[in-house]
């Protein structure tokens, strides 16, 4: 069963960092890219970032380009995102997400709650 | 700056048919960009419904449909439940490793 399970989330103060870990299991985790999906109080899902299979490519939302790095450990099945210069609109619930063959995500996993405030 | 476009709201009877679309603020929305739907319950996870426009992911009833029309991607509820009653998100490939989803559509079966 695949099983993706997000932690490092909670609060922190406007221009701080803070780093979330997806750890997964049930699949073979150097066969997927995998992205960062959030989604602010009350509103829609926003894509934030995705990475290769091996780690090798990243990409980033603008809203987030400059600030946040994806990245991941395959030896141990982890899927990292750093998020510095935190603004209070990073305030969200951050899913990470494994894709498919066809451009879209498969398999969610339940969330991290991220909250910028002073 | 591009935007993807999605009624905020529809209702549907229950076995009723709705379609939800997905546009772009400029230009057509075609098979090229893998649209995909997810949908959501409060306090829920996405669930991921269709994706390559038109397949149905793992488990998924079949009276959900996924297609292009005319120049939007559209997903179809047929025979409505009430269960059913979500937000509804799609999603574009937008090349260049960049994804992007649209508004949300939240739908109401009543």
């Amino acid at each position: 069963e695949v099983q993706m399970l997000e932690s490092g989330g909670g609060l922190v103060q406007p221009g701080g960092s803070l780093r979330l870990s997806c750890a997964a299991s049930g699949f073979t985790f150097n066969s997927y890219a995998m992205s960062w999906v959030r989604q602010a109080p009350g509103k829609g899902l926003e894509w934030v970032s995705r990475i290769s299979d091996s780690g090798s490519g990243a990409f980033y939302a603008d809203s987030v380009k400059g600030r946040f790095t994806i990245s991941r450990d395959n030896s141990k099945n982890t899927l990292f995102l750093q998020m510095n210069s935190l603004r209070a609109e990073d305030t969200a619930v951050y899913y990470c997400t494994r894709h498919n063959a066809y451009f879209a995500f498969n398999f969610w996993g339940q969330e991290t709650l991220v909250t910028v405030s002073s | 700056q591009t935007v993807v476009t999605q009624e905020p709201s529809f209702s549907v009877s229950p076995g009723g048919t709705v379609t939800l679309t997905c546009g772009l603020n400029s230009g057509s929305v075609s098979t090229s960009y893998y649209p995909s739907w997810y949908q959501q319950t409060p306090g829920q996870a996405p669930r991921t419904l269709i994706y390559n426009t038109n397949t149905r992911s793992s488990g998924v009833p079949d009276r959900f449909s996924g297609s292009i029309l005319g120049n939007k991607a559209a997903l179809t509820i047929t025979g409505a439940q009430a269960d059913d009653e979500s937000d509804y998100y799609c999603l574009l490939y937008m090349g260049s490793g960049i994804w992007v989803f649209g508004g949300g559509t939240k739908v109401t079966v009543l």
